[in-house]
């Protein structure tokens, strides 16, 4: 198993400039969720899925389009990318509360 | 809103026991108490979760106090390489779907 596979790992973008950041499991997990962490702080979530067709807002969403259409994948779309959406992102996975969440290495994103 | 509370930073020689408190006073009764850890950069790694009783694995153990207010992780014997930030984070459950809402967690140095 690969676990959860975040791509790119490293990006620069322009003000303005769309992207699609990917994240990919192998694990079957129906929980999926996008994190975003600024340079001393804890992540918050922008993101999540309980399954395939269902997404639902986190703590910080504007900006951001998320779509769930395979259980595999929970692609992070930025809109007109801004220089506050600098931060690394980190893509999670979960089967079960019991097993707890699989993180990505996660995208290091800046935005100039 | 992170539902929980952790001192900043502890410091802990290395092989002795590391105790890491969390206050989470408006827990929920069927909300679970779980623990993450973060080593530099990378993506948070599951440590252990409960609901009511003591849980241990091979990385820890978690203590919850009877009124599930709070609860301490127990590194038994910490080494160099548990020198980490240790998130406690209550799992949100609402309408059907669970998320995890991290806040800024514990900043751990083990010494040698």
């Amino acid at each position: 198993n690969a676990g959860v596979t975040q791509t790119p790992k490293f990006q620069v973008l322009k003000t303005g400039q769309s992207m699609t950041l990917q994240c990919a499991q192998d694990m079957n997990h129906e929980y999926m969720s996008w994190y975003r962490q600024d340079p001393g702080m804890g992540l918050r979530l922008i993101h999540y899925s309980v399954g395939a067709g269902i997404t639902d807002q986190g703590e910080v969403p504007n900006g951001y389009n998320v779509s769930r259409s395979t259980t595999e994948d929970f692609p992070l779309r930025l809109l007109s990318a801004a220089p506050s959406q600098t931060s690394v992102y980190f893509c999670a996975s979960s089967w079960d509360r019991a097993y707890g969440y699989t993180f990505g290495s996660g995208t290091r994103l800046t935005v100039v | 809103d992170a539902k929980t509370t952790q001192p900043t930073s502890m410091d802990c020689a290395e092989g002795r026991a590391a105790n890491l408190p969390c206050n989470h006073s408006t827990i929920s009764g069927n909300e679970y108490v779980y623990w993450y850890r973060q080593i530099h950069s990378q993506g948070p790694q599951y440590i252990i979760h409960g609901l009511k009783n003591n849980e241990t694995n091979e990385m820890a153990s978690l203590i919850i106090t009877e009124d599930r207010k709070s609860s301490t992780l127990i590194l038994p014997h910490a080494t160099l390489r548990d020198t980490a930030v240790y998130y406690c984070i209550v799992l949100i459950t609402q309408g059907g779907s669970e998320k995890l809402v991290f806040g800024k967690g514990t900043k751990l140095t083990v010494n040698p």
